[in-house]
């Protein structure tokens, strides 16, 4: 069974690092682009970050450019997203998702349960 | 960046009604569109891809058409389980954009 097993998350303040994980099972993780899409209480979808298979290309939200970074480590099946001054506009949960297919332009097909992430002072 | 619309904003349907939600895009994707499903306090989870594919294990009173700019999600005939959010999203170019998002209960 596909699975993505997501850890992180948590209270922080303004200005301060977080670092998500995402832990991929059931499918030959180097093969598949991976994405981290985030949503705001009470709010819409939002893509902010993903990464190919080989980890060559990273692509970002214009929002998150520069604060955060996205990674993966192939040998661990795991994809990571260090995010660093944060702001309070930065809250919501974040999902981590796996491409639907091997390449770079499809949609996401498998979601992780999402995690929670809370800027606030 | 590509922008994505969504109308209505929300719905209510009655069950055995047919649902229509449309998405437009700002340029031209082709059919670089899908359609997800978020029920409340879920995880998102993909309907159609390719403006107009069924996700493996998706109702086939779900169907999706268009290409280019202007899209739509149809349920043929909408059960108490597909009271949800919808979003629309483009995958032609980074960074990847989603509708606003239509939000559909049953009387």
């Amino acid at each position: 069974e596909v699975q993505l097993l997501q850890s992180g998350g948590g209270l922080v303040q303004p200005g301060e690092s977080l670092r998500l994980s995402c832990a991929a099972s059931g499918f030959t993780f180097i093969n598949y682009a991976m994405t981290w899409v985030r949503q705001a209480p009470g709010k819409g979808l939002e893509w902010v970050s993903s990464i190919s298979g080989t980890g060559s290309r990273m692509d970002y939200a214009d929002s998150v450019r520069g604060r955060f970074t996205i990674s993966r480590d192939n040998s661990r099946d795991t994809v990571y997203l260090q995010m660093n001054s944060l702001r309070a506009e930065d809250t919501a949960v974040y999902y981590c998702a796996k491409y639907r297919r091997s390449g770079t332009y499809y949609p996401f097909d498998i979601w992780g349960r999402g995690t929670m992430v809370t800027v606030s002072s | 960046d590509i922008q994505m619309t969504q109308s209505p904003s929300s719905l209510s349907a009655s069950v055995g009604d047919r649902v229509t939600i449309t998405c437009r895009a700002s340029q031209d994707i082709s059919d670089y569109l899908a359609w997800y499903q978020q029920k409340p306090g879920k995880v998102p989870e993909l309907l159609i891809y390719d403006a107009s594919t069924l996700q493996s294990g998706v109702p086939s009173r779900f169907s999706g058409s268009g290409s280019g700019t202007d899209f739509t999600l149809t349920v043929s005939s909408p059960q108490p389980e597909d009271v949800a959010t919808y979003y629309c999203q483009q995958y032609k170019s980074v960074p990847y954009t989603f509708g606003p998002g239509t939000k559909v209960d049953l009387k």
